[in-house]
């Protein structure tokens, strides 16, 4: 089976625009998180889709969403860029379909790396 | 606070020796992750153990519920090892905490 892909995986933007990042989960998985790796704060989660809907969420703004598509195919955006949201913006599926987060082993994408300028 | 602590934050091994690497968490949990990130970013899940002990090759991880506490060791420890890993701990709240990361070098 294909892995984890993630497009674009190298990104420049400026302040205050935005940006969408996409990831395809390995076939079958219905599973995908987000997380967000700085040298400064490390990997820290964002939120997890299931079947479209969004069932986990971490502490972040609201300038950050996702979604995801009925081939479990997800994006992520961040509207109104920050200098801050400089970071390699990994995702991961898994097969589980129930049971608590992290319940599944994590198959992670190689990330997209974001730079805010 | 910190949700997970990860020791040490920089291992530098030589060829062949014994790894451990410590995680203590202070939340509820569900199941512990281990990780391996090597450079460039990619991020390989080596174990998700939530009781007793799992071994893959050289690699061993083992976990204390009641203590909150879980050990990765690598025996024979070769350069190829070097990589960061790190202690992933999904909560009851399902919340996702990470380590900070422990970065081992082996030298040849």
């Amino acid at each position: 089976k294909a892995g984890v892909t993630q497009t674009p995986r190298y990104l420049i933007k400026t302040r205050g625009q935005q940006v969408t990042l996409s990831c395809s989960p390995i076939s079958g998985h219905r599973s995908v998180s987000w997380y967000q790796q700085t040298p400064g704060q490390g990997l820290q989660f964002l939120f997890e889709y299931f079947s479209e809907t969004q069932r986990n969420k971490g502490n972040f703004p609201g300038r950050f969403s996702g979604r995801q598509f009925s081939n479990s195919r997800s994006e992520m955006n961040v509207s109104t860029l920050e200098l801050g949201d400089s970071a390699l913006y990994l995702c991961a599926s898994s097969s589980r379909t129930s049971g608590g987060m992290g319940s599944d082993t994590q198959y992670f994408g190689p990330g997209t790396r974001l730079t805010v300028l | 606070k910190n949700e997970v602590e990860q020791s040490p934050q920089n291992l530098t091994a030589q060829e062949g020796e014994f790894i451990t690497i410590n995680c203590s968490y202070s939340v509820g949990i569900s199941a512990l992750h281990w990780l391996q990130q090597h450079p460039g970013g990619g991020i390989v899940s080596l174990f998700m153990l939530s009781s007793g002990k799992k071994k893959h090759g050289r690699l061993i991880a083992t976990i204390n519920i009641q203590e909150k506490h879980s050990s990765l060791h690598i025996t024979a420890s070769h350069p190829r090892d070097s990589a960061v890993y790190i202690c992933a701990v999904p909560n009851t709240g399902n919340q996702f905490y990470f380590g900070t990361g422990t970065s081992l070098t082996v030298i040849p």
